[in-house]
């Protein structure tokens, strides 16, 4: 079953650009995490963040937290076209922190 | 250094079959997890494994799927009597526990099983 849903389902921008992906999901988690998968990699990890935790930055990464809201965003700063990729939030819950539940899903597209 | 290794790529079955895919792991990453991704159902915890303890198979969709761990290091993932619905992309990660970075996993390229 899917607890993360991410939107939009597909982000096409121009190279330098910012790109916004939204996640929320349905039950208290102990802590989110944002994969990215395209096909010359894989599915390789982002960047985890707790659920006491509000911002999380790695390089060209911010992650946000609002568990009120149940919702991440994860922010790309000055895109390029190799960020082309599918990203994924995936949280934890209960008393699994090794259990990851994914979202559906976005689909960015950078053009150069 | 190197990262995990699924094998096979690639593996199309009739339907009835059985079949084996195998993962091998990081070295030295006590926990092991199997996923599987489908266009229709997305990304699913299938199972996981962590170090001698009894294994989390809570994510396994019938009892046709069963999986083993020999040695706390390679795992194979057994689909007995293959269904056309388990076509799929089957993903092994692993992830080392005891040390800051231990809830990031990392993941093998996947084995695209066709079943047909």
């Amino acid at each position: 079953s899917q607890q993360g849903e991410e939107d939009p389902q597909a982000l096409s921008i121009q190279e330098g650009e910012n790109a916004t992906m939204n996640c929320s999901y349905k039950t208290s988690i102990n802590n989110l995490q944002w994969y990215r998968q395209n096909s010359g990699r894989g599915l390789v990890h982002l960047i985890l963040i707790r659920s006491n935790e509000r911002e999380k930055h790695s390089g060209r990464l911010r992650v946000t937290l609002d568990t009120s809201k149940k919702s991440s965003s994860l922010l790309i700063t000055a895109s390029r076209a190799a960020d082309t990729a599918s990203y994924f939030c995936a949280t934890t819950s209960g008393g699994s922190n090794y259990k990851l539940t994914f979202g559906k899903g976005t689909l960015l597209t950078v053009n150069p | 250094g190197a990262g995990v290794s699924q094998s096979p790529s690639n593996k199309v079955t009739e339907k009835g079959k059985d079949v084996e895919l195998r993962c091998d792991p990081i070295s030295g990453h006590t926990a092991l997890y199997w996923y599987r991704q489908s266009l229709g159902q997305g990304l699913e915890f299938l199972i996981y494994f962590q170090g001698n303890s009894a294994p989390d198979k809570s994510g396994l969709p019938s009892d046709r799927f069963s999986a083993e761990r020999t040695g706390g290091s390679v795992s194979t993932l057994t689909i007995q009597r293959t269904q056309q619905e388990d076509s799929a992309v089957y993903l092994c990660a692993s992830s080392s526990y005891g040390q800051g970075n231990r809830y990031e996993q990392y993941f093998g390229p996947g084995t695209r099983l066709t079943v047909t």
